[in-house]
């Protein structure tokens, strides 16, 4: 069974980091992409970055390009999301999800962890 | 910038009710689209990829259909479960886009 477990979201002051992690089960970790996708308080589904299996793509969304970096370590079946600058307006449960497929980075997502709430409040 | 527009933005039936979410891409994008339910403290699920295809386990009173820039997703007898909020995603490049979500109540 494939299993997505996020962690890391806290309480932060604006213009502060935090990363956050998606570890990850059930399926053989560095043949899938890895994709962030967040929801503001009462909002909806907004995507943020995604990662090929082996690390060597990134993608990123025009409203954290510059701020956030996604990172995986194959080894610990992990994926990390280093967030920099950060404004209110990121204030949002982030998921972490797999795509359906293991040629695509970029694509629809069959399993979805349950999220960690990241607030960025002064 | 690439908009994914999804009407109505609320919607409400009554149980064995035909209800349809329609989704339209602001570019012609073919059948790169999935649907998606949440409910109310959970993640969301997929129900829709390739604008029709059913994922595995997903009951066959969902159906999604079209191409190009028009997309809808049909539930054919509305069931009390079914209450949940509904998204439609493009998928054929970056940025990955989501439509703005329909919350359906019974």
């Amino acid at each position: 069974e494939v299993q997505l477990v996020e962690s890391g979201g806290e309480l932060v002051l604006p213009g502060g980091s935090l990363r956050l992690s998606c570890a990850a089960s059930g399926f053989t970790f560095n043949t899938n992409a890895i994709n962030w996708v967040r929801q503001a308080p009462g909002k909806g589904l907004e995507w943020v970055s995604a990662i090929s299996g082996f690390g060597s793509s990134t993608y990123y969304a025009d409203s954290v390009k510059g701020r956030f970096t996604v990172s995986r370590d194959n080894s610990r079946n992990t994926v990390f999301l280093q967030m920099d600058s950060l404004r209110v307006e990121d204030t949002a449960v982030y998921y972490c999800a797999t795509v359906a497929s293991t040629r695509y980075t970029l694509y629809y997502f069959d399993h979805w962890g349950r999220g960690t709430l990241v607030t960025v409040s002064s | 910038d690439f908009q994914m527009t999804q009407s109505p933005s609320s919607l409400s039936a009554s149980v064995g009710d035909r209800v349809t979410i329609t989704c339209r891409a602001s570019q012609g994008i073919s059948n790169f689209v999935a649907w998606y339910q949440q409910k109310p403290g959970e993640s969301p699920k997929l129900l829709i990829y390739g604008a029709s295809s059913l994922q595995s386990g997903v009951p066959s009173r969902f159906s999604g259909s079209g191409s190009g820039t028009d997309f809808s997703l049909t539930i054919s007898s509305l069931q009390p479960e079914d209450v949940a909020t509904y998204y439609c995603q493009r998928y054929n490049g970056a940025p990955l886009t989501f439509g703005q979500g329909t919350r359906l109540d019974i």
